[in-house]
């Protein structure tokens, strides 16, 4: 069974870092193409970042120089590295499973609060 | 940035309406378009891809169609579980855009 399953939100001040995981199960990481998408509260959603199989990488404008995305392929796990976060980056995270083509598995989420 | 509009914002139906939503690419997007449905506190779920094609396991009551730069998600007949919101993403270019969403309450 595919299962994605995020941790490493919290409150951090404006300007913090902070790095986000999303643990893998029943599908390998290494030649899959990962992507995070956030949701502000009450908001849609928002593209974040992807991953191809190839390691190409890919960002948002609203992200890009502050967050990088990378993967851990013996540890089966997805990171997010998010730094010099600013107040409109509190969403919930969630990471899934495409970027090529659909989202067609994704995780739970988990709720970053960027405040003072 | 490829903008996706989608009509309307909200809806209000009973269950066994039959519901339409509609979702415009600000260009060509081919058929590179996919439907999700997000509850509340809940991550998006796949519906449909490739703007006509039924992700498994979703019933079949869910459709997809196109026509040019407009997408259409139609539900035949409104359960008590699809009261949610919904939301059409391209992934022909990026980044990849996604709709604004349509929340489906009940009447």
């Amino acid at each position: 069974e595919v299962q994605l399953v995020e941790s490493g939100g919290g409150l951090v001040q404006p300007g913090g870092s902070l790095r986000l995981s999303c643990a893998a199960s029943g599908f390998t990481v290494s030649n899959n193409y990962l992507s995070w998408v956030r949701q502000a509260p009450g908001r849609g959603l928002e593209w974040v970042s992807v991953i191809y199989s190839g390691d190409s990488t890919y960002y948002a404008d609203s992200v890009k120089g502050r967050f990088t995305i990378s993967r851990d392929n013996s540890k089966n796990t997805l990171y997010l590295q998010m730094n010099s976060l600013r107040a409109e980056d509190t969403a919930v995270y969630y990471c899934a499973r495409g970027g090529l083509g659909p989202y067609d598995y994704w995780g739970q989420g988990t709720l970053v609060t960027v405040s003072s | 940035a490829i903008r996706m509009t989608q009509s309307p914002s909200s809806l209000s139906a009973s269950t066994g309406d039959r519901v339409t939503i509609t979702c415009r690419a600000s260009q060509g997007v081919s058929s590179y378009l996919a439907w999700y449905q997000q509850k509340p506190g809940k991550a998006p779920k796949l519906l449909i891809y490739a703007a006509s094609t039924l992700q498994s396991g979703v019933p079949s009551r869910f459709s997809g169609s196109t026509s040019g730069t407009d997408f259409t998600l139609t539900i035949s007949r409104l359960q008590s579980e699809d009261f949610a919101t919904y939301y059409c993403q391209q992934y022909y270019n990026h980044p990849r855009t996604f709709g604004q969403g349509t929340k489906v309450e009940i009447k």
